[in-house]
């Protein structure tokens, strides 16, 4: 069974940085891109960035770039963002999610459960 | 950036209805368009891939279909279990998400 529990989120000021992980089991994590999507509350689903298998390319939304930093540890299962200068408008949850592909098609298939992230002061 | 339009925001209807929900794209996108489920306090669920290809353990009552600029889901006999809210992802170039459909069962 795919799992993917993401850990990491809080109660941060403005300016403010967090890391939050992601822990996947039950695929091969190596294999896969991966990405980070989030949702502020009551709102609808933003893709925040991803990465490719070996780490070697990385993509961000426009508004984080510079602040959000994706990476991730094959060998430990794990997938980790960095943000920082946190602003209101990050407030959201974080999901972390696989990226499938069937030949050129890509999609989200598996998403954990996410954590998160609110800034206030 | 490519902007994906949803409509309508939300709907009601009734068991047994046929729903259909629309995403337009700002540029052609090929067939470069999924859908997904999601469910008041849940991850989404991802649908429907490549415009038109069930997810496997989807049921048959979900459908898609479109391409280039305008997309359809369709659930053909709506159920009781499928209120909530639908998103259109395109996957053209990086990813970019509809702002939604929400569904209610009258």
């Amino acid at each position: 069974e795919v799992l993917l529990v993401e850990s990491g989120g809080g109660l941060v000021q403005p300016g403010g940085s967090l890391r939050l992980s992601c822990a996947a089991s039950g695929f091969s994590f190596s294999t896969y891109w991966m990405s980070w999507v989030r949702q502020a509350p009551g709102r609808g689903l933003e893709w925040v960035a991803n990465i490719k298998q070996d780490g070697s390319e990385k993509y961000y939304l426009d508004s984080v770039k510079g602040r959000f930093t994706i990476s991730r540890d094959n060998a430990k299962k794990s997938l980790y963002l960095q943000i920082n200068s946190l602003r209101g408008e990050d407030t959201a949850v974080y999901y972390c999610v696989t990226t499938g592909h069937s030949s050129t098609w890509y999609y989200f298939d598996y998403w954990g459960r996410g954590t998160l992230v609110t800034v206030s002061s | 950036d490519i902007q994906m339009t949803q409509s309508p925001s939300s709907l009601s209807a009734s068991v047994g209805d046929r729903v259909t929900v629309t995403c337009r794209a700002s540029q052609d996108i090929s067939s470069y368009l999924n859908w997904y489920q999601q469910k008041p306090g849940k991850a989404p669920n991802l649908l429907i891939y490549a415009s038109s290809t069930l997810q496997s353990g989807v049921p048959s009552r979900f459908s898609g279909s479109g391409s280039g600029t305008d997309f359809t889901l369709t659930i053909s006999s709506l159920q009781p279990e499928d209120f909530g809210t639908y998103y259109c992802q395109q996957s053209y170039n990086t990813w970019s998400f509809g702002r939604g459909t929400k569904v209610e069962i009258k």
